[in-house]
This record gives structure tokens, C-alpha cells and sequence, in this order.
């Protein structure tokens, strides 16, 4: 079956740095996305990776490694407003998204 | 657990038409099914948010009878794009809200993707 595998929730501290990873077994690959939600609102996407590497973007960072399945989201200088859930999808061969549970990051000051 | 289906995967219409998208939680019971539409790589863009039993709430710039919701049961819920336009052509994501749970929480379609000639 098709599965998506993220932490269900991590703390860090203002200022830090953290990464939430993502691991994947998907009929096929089409790219897979990160999305921010905070509680209440709709998601915000964040990043899309198709190709293996690290693809920066300001604050936020996401990394590929398609042979091992797996993928990160590097946030750095944590601030407050980035305390959300962080949701890891990826585009199977149907392009059908493949949703991973979501990833509770809690600030603290 | 905290499956939710969505049919058909992808569907061709024709414009005028009308095409209805289901959405349903496999293995649970959902309060609340929200409705989105994605364009390529960009974010999830709340339609609609559906209670069972109730009327669903539009937001702002979507057109409630173009964009038909029904929330019929705690486990399935429709929506219809009424008079298709190629304009309306996109990706129709639904999430689910668990029976007991804040809105908080959602689960994720695999979502439908439209194409209207």
C-alpha cells in the first residue's frame, strides 16, 4: 500500500533550527510537496521538490533523496508565527496526492 | 486509520456539463468536510466548509450555485460543479474533520482533478 511517514509532533525553541522528515512508499513519483497549516486556516504551500537535492527558500529548506524515499523541511531562525502543522504530500504515478498525517510543530520562547 | 476516498481520480466533461465529486471518510466518521481547489504548486484554496445536516459555508468570491455541496451523511460528502467551464478546470481536494475532534485535525482526499473541454 501507499504510505506516508512524518513525526506526529516536535517542539523547538525560538531561534533554532528544525527538520521535519518525511518518508514515502508511493505507487510511482510525480513530486512531492510541503505545506504549512495553521490551525483554522487552509494550507500554504511551502515547497515542491521532483529532483533529489536541496532547494532553499529564504527560512525554509527542502531536501529530496528519491532512492531512499525520503524528504525534509529545514526551518531555521524559528520564530513564533511558525508554530503550525506542517504536511507532507506526495504525487504518486496517477497523480493522486498521497497525504502524510502532519507534523504539530510547537515554539517556545 | 483516518482514510478518506475521493471519486472519480480524474474526469473529463464537457463544457456545460455538469460533474459531481465525491468525497468520503473510509473509516470514520466526519463532523466537518472541507472542500478546496489547487491550482499547479500553488496552496490549497478553502471553497467551502460542510457540516452533515446543514447548509455549507462559502467563502468569500465562491459561488454557492455554481458549486454545489451536500453533506449528507457523517461519511460522504458532494460537490458539483454546476455548468462547467474550462475556467473551472483544476484539482478539487476535500479534507475531513474526525466525529469529536477540533477542525484542527483534517485528513486529505487523494483528490479529483477536472478538465473541462
Amino acid at each position: 500500500g501507499q504510505n506516508i511517514d512524518q513525526p506526529t509532533e516536535m517542539t523547538a525553541t525560538e531561534g533554532a533550527i528544525v527538520q521535519i522528515n518525511c518518508t514515502y512508499q508511493t505507487s510511482g513519483f510525480n513530486g512531492l510537496f510541503w505545506y504549512q497549516q495553521h490551525a483554522g486556516e487552509a494550507p500554504t504551500f511551502l515547497s515542491y521538490n521532483v529532483l533529489d537535492g536541496l532547494e532553499e527558500k529564504g527560512r525554509f529548506s527542502s531536501f529530496l533523496s528519491r532512492s531512499k524515499g525520503y524528504s525534509y523541511l529545514l526551518l531555521k531562525e524559528l520564530q513564533m508565527k511558525d508554530s503550525a502543522s506542517y504536511l507532507c504530500a506526495v504525487l504518486d504515478s496517477n497523480y493522486q496526492l498521497i497525504w502524510g498525517a502532519g507534523t504539530k510543530l510547537i515554539i517556545k520562547p | 486509520g483516518a482514510v478518506v476516498s475521493q471519486h472519480p481520480s480524474r474526469v473529463i466533461c464537457k463544457s456545460g456539463t455538469s460533474v459531481k465529486i465525491e468525497c468520503r471518510s473510509l473509516d470514520f466518521q466526519a463532523t466537518t468536510m472541507f472542500w478546496y481547489r489547487q491550482f499547479p504548486k500553488q496552496s490549497l484554496m478553502l471553497m467551502a466548509t460542510s457540516n452533515e445536516g446543514s447548509k455549507a459555508t462559502y467563502e468569500q468570491g465562491v459561488e454557492k450555485d455554481k458549486f454545489l455541496i451536500n453533506h449528507a451523511s457523517l461519511t460522504l460528502s458532494t460537490l458539483t460543479v454546476t455548468s462547467a467551464h474550462p475556467e473551472d478546470s483544476s484539482f478539487y481536494i476535500c479534507s475531513a474533520t474526525p466525529l469529536g475532534a477540533s477542525t484542527d485535525t483534517q485528513y486529505f482526499g487523494p483528490g479529483t482533478r477536472l478538465t473541462v473541454l
